[in-house]
């Protein structure tokens, strides 16, 4: 079974700390999203990364940045954390490369609940 | 830009009735992929089903199947004989096929299965 793996699952931090969310797969997926969710509003997209090193803006990058050094681990970085920024934060991942318009299904971890105050 | 609404915040079923949870989106693109999602109150997201855009013949799993209906870009999910592990939140959601596989979802309609 594909696991993916997020570092906490209840996280809370002080306005202007610098935050970081890990997630880590263990399929060699190429494939790497964060998305963040609140009520009503479902999943909105972060950012997403389908090779090492390359990442791609999603629907709501500002405040946000991302790293990928290794296949297997994505990270969410918040700069400078902002009250706004309080959610729940999934990490997924899916086979295929980027263009490849493979329908990969995306396996999601477990959920960051993030709390900043 | 692609949009998938569900229209029902909220549902209610009794234990071993059928539901139908609603879904719409719009797009300009011609093949694509829907799938349902499931977040039990547990939180891990699972898929309940996938459709392909091509095919014209209604997924099914189980007791779980969809009625897709291309031409009103409706993708609506049926859940026959509901069990209390049906309880959670179902998220309908897009793919983009020539995108990176992004997927665009739904606001989500917490379902609840009473006994």
């Amino acid at each position: 079974d594909v696991k993916v793996t997020q570092s906490s699952r209840y996280l809370v931090k002080r306005t202007g700390e610098k935050v970081f969310l890990e997630c880590v797969q263990d399929m060699d997926h190429e494939n790497m999203f964060w998305y963040r969710q609140d009520p009503g509003l479902g999943l909105r997209l972060i950012y997403f990364s389908y090779d090492v090193k390359m990442k791609e803006k999603g629907d709501i990058p500002e405040g946000y940045s991302v790293s990928r050094e290794k296949k297997e681990r994505f990270s969410l970085i918040l700069e400078s954390a902002s009250t706004n920024q309080t959610s729940m934060y999934l990490c997924a991942s899916s086979l295929g490369g980027h263009g490849q318009g493979s329908p990969y299904e995306q396996y999601f971890g477990p959920g960051t609940r993030l709390t900043v105050t | 830009a692609q949009t998938v609404t569900q229209s029902q915040p909220e549902m209610s079923v009794q234990e071993a009735e059928t539901v139908t949870l609603s879904c719409t989106y719009d797009t300009s693109e011609n093949n694509y992929y829907l799938f349902w999602y499931k977040q039990p109150p547990s939180r891990q997201m699972i898929l309940v089903i996938r459709q392909e855009a091509y095919k014209q013949q209604n997924a099914t799993e189980n007791r779980f199947s969809v009625n897709f209906q291309k031409a009103a870009k409706s993708f609506s999910l049926k859940i026959s004989d509901s069990q209390l592990g049906d309880t959670a939140m179902y998220f309908c959601a897009f793919l983009h096929n020539n995108a990176g596989n992004m997927l665009t979802f739904g606001g989500g309609t917490r379902l609840m299965v009473k006994p």
